[in-house]
């Protein structure tokens, strides 16, 4: 079975300018989850995404925003882009947790390092 | 809300040696799953060991091992037999009921010297 695929790997960007970026989970898994990765900040999660609604969502301005597609496929959009984020973003799939459910292990993918300059 | 802590930013440990690296964690809910992985510096995040909260029994997978201790909301990380290979850094995690998402420690980066 594939892994978690993300695309790009790597990214530099001008500020201002908008990103997208692209995870593609494992086959089967229907729940999306999004996190940045900073040295200062650490792990934090953007938004988890569950048959292409968005089910939760992490304290980011209105700047990230993200989609899923009826693939399972998810994409994650940063506008006006601002120094601060840049940092590796990553991307997790796991099996349908259900609502409630807290076994579920998530798989990760290696990551887009954006870089803003 | 969910937090996890790591205190040790980064810890030191001689080759063949074990290892234990620390996570409090605090929830409101009965029902949730801890989790352990690693980083390396390629940057992916490898699941290591899991452990439930009804669990009974402190996971095990391996070299590694789970100390669960419910009531401290204690979930260490037990590395035996450090290998040169094992330097990484390591995050705990936790899922509950009230947010299916998983949130993250600060990570603590673990050296091993040979």
């Amino acid at each position: 079975k594939a892994g978690v695929t993300q695309t790009p790997r790597y990214l530099i960007k001008t500020r201002g300018q908008q990103v997208t970026l692209s995870c593609s989970p494992i086959s089967g898994h229907r729940s999306v989850s999004w996190y940045q990765q900073t040295p200062g900040q650490g792990l934090q999660f953007l938004f988890e995404y569950f048959s292409e609604t968005q089910r939760n969502k992490g304290n980011f301005p209105g700047r990230f925003s993200g989609r899923q597609f009826s693939n399972s496929r998810s994409e994650m959009n940063v506008s006006t882009l601002e120094l601060g984020d840049s940092a590796l973003y990553l991307c997790a799939s796991s099996p349908d947790p259900g609502q409630g459910a807290s076994n579920t292990e998530a798989f990760f993918g290696q990551g887009t390092r954006l870089t803003v300059v | 809300a969910q937090k996890i802590t790591q205190t040790q930013p980064g810890m030191f440990v001689q080759e063949k040696e074990a290892v234990t690296l620390d996570c409090t964690y605090d929830t409101s809910d009965q029902s949730y799953g801890l989790f352990w992985y690693k980083q390396p510096s390629s940057g992916e995040m490898i699941f290591l060991i899991y452990q439930g909260s009804y669990d009974e029994q402190n996971a095990t997978e391996g070299r590694y091992s789970l100390n669960f201790q419910k009531a401290r909301k204690s979930a260490n990380l037990v590395i035996s037999a450090s290998q040169l290979g094992d330097s990484a850094m390591y995050f705990c995690a936790m899922r509950d009921r009230n947010n299916n998402d998983m949130r993250f420690g600060a990570g603590t980066r673990l050296t091993v010297k040979p």
